[in-house]
This record gives structure tokens, C-alpha cells and sequence, in this order.
């Protein structure tokens, strides 16, 4: 089993639906957890991170956790084509003081005009 | 308030050469940490720096060095370059180390390495 776990995509949706991105992790010690946006041939840019169970809200975007399941995703409302890229689930190692983040490969995300 | 910056951004080598990749963390960050990124791997860890001191090392060989120094600033250096060291060297920042809220991670432009 992978650390961190993302379907591959492409994940299609039209304009203006919501895109339901999905991640899990197999450290049950992971506290925290990323969502990072990468465009072809850019560096990946800090979306949300969340530390705590449910949701937290940043303007379009929902990330949603659940430390039991070990599960977390990010919703994107109101899908715009500029959203098109690659999102990316970042993920701590638990058991000590780092900032390592184990990557996983990323959802491509297609929004159609 | 200036980002991670990252130098050079781009550069070709030669098999066998060596590299050096520089990295400026946002100001007042402590920790830098460096990623490779490849298509066929994805984003790797490569190693931590918090306060000069590595933390943390990733499954790389020991051709794959860094350091951090007191301004924390940082380098990572890799010899005997391989063709299947071609990546993107990514170099990311954070105020402190560990996962309290507030910790947030951010990323420089990364240093294109083409390995020839």
C-alpha cells in the first residue's frame, strides 16, 4: 500500500460543477494535511491544509478530513477552467518533529468550458 | 514579502559533472527542505535543514548533499550527475518544524537540472 494514495484522473467536469478531489494515508500518526496545485511546468502553490476532522472552507475550495478513515479530499465549487491542473495530497510522516511531506501522484483536473 | 527563491532556474549539464542549486527561504523561515520531481516518481524528499542542522533524509545516494547555513539559506549539491537526475529540484520553506497549526509549507520555482 501506498503512503498516499490519489487517483491518477484526468478527472473531467464542466464549468461551474464542483470537482470532488480524494487522498488517502496509511500513517494513522499524520496530523496535518496539504492540497497543492501544480500547473505544467510550475512549482507546486499551498492551496488548504487542514488539521482538524470536518471541514475547513477557503473561499471555492473545501477540504474535508477524516482522521478514523484516514481520508481526506478537497471540493472545488464553481469549477472554473482556470483550475485545470494537477492537485497534488501532501502528508507528514507522524512520530516526530518534521516537515517532511510524502507526496502523493497527483489528480489531474480538467475543467471543461 | 518575497516567496522562496530558488537559483539558478534553469541549467544543462553534463554527465559526470557536479551542480550546486541555491535556495533563499521567505524571510524569518527557519526550515528548508528540497524535493526532487520527475515524471515517473512524482515528488521526492530529499532531506530537511532546521537551524544548520539536517533533520531528516530521504532514500537518495550519497551523491545528493546539503546544507543549510546561519542566515538559512541552502544548498544541495549533487556529483557525478546521471541522466536520471533530469528533474525539477524543489526547494520549500516553513517558519518551524513539526505539524502545529500554522506550519504551512510553501514552495520556491524550482531549478530545472537537464542532465545530458
Amino acid at each position: 500500500q501506498k503512503e498516499v494514495e490519489q487517483n491518477s484522473g484526468p478527472l473531467s467536469v464542466p464549468e461551474g460543477a464542483i470537482a470532488s478531489l480524494n487522498c488517502t494515508y496509511s500513517d494513522r500518526g499524520s496530523q496535518s494535511f496539504f492540497w497543492y496545485r501544480q500547473y505544467s511546468g510550475k512549482s507546486p502553490e499551498l492551496i488548504m491544509f487542514i488539521y482538524s476532522n470536518g471541514d475547513k472552507e477557503d473561499g471555492r475550495f473545501t477540504a474535508q478530513l477524516n482522521k478514523a478513515s484516514q481520508y481526506v479530499s478537497l471540493l472545488i465549487r464553481d469549477s472554473q477552467p482556470s483550475d485545470s491542473a494537477t492537485y497534488l495530497c501532501a502528508v507528514p510522516p507522524g512520530g516526530g518533529a518534521t516537515n517532511k511531506l510524502i507526496f502523493g501522484t497527483g489528480t489531474l483536473l480538467a475543467v471543461q468550458p | 514579502k518575497a516567496g522562496v527563491t530558488q537559483t539558478p532556474r534553469y541549467l544543462i549539464k553534463t554527465r559526470g559533472q557536479q551542480v550546486t542549486l541555491s535556495c533563499s527561504p521567505i524571510s524569518g523561515h527557519r526550515s528548508v527542505s528540497w524535493y526532487q520531481q520527475t515524471p515517473g516518481q512524482g515528488l521526492q524528499f530529499l532531506f530537511e535543514y532546521f537551524s544548520e542542522t539536517q533533520r531528516n533524509k530521504g532514500n537518495f545516494p550519497g551523491r545528493f548533499s546539503g546544507r543549510q547555513f546561519s542566515n538559512s539559506r541552502s544548498e544541495m549539491n549533487v556529483s557525478t550527475l546521471e541522466l536520471g537526475d533530469s528533474a525539477l529540484y524543489l526547494c520549500a520553506s516553513s517558519l518551524a518544524i513539526g505539524q502545529g497549526a500554522g506550519n504551512t509549507i510553501y514552495f520556491g520555482e524550482g531549478s530545472w537540472l537537464t542532465v545530458v
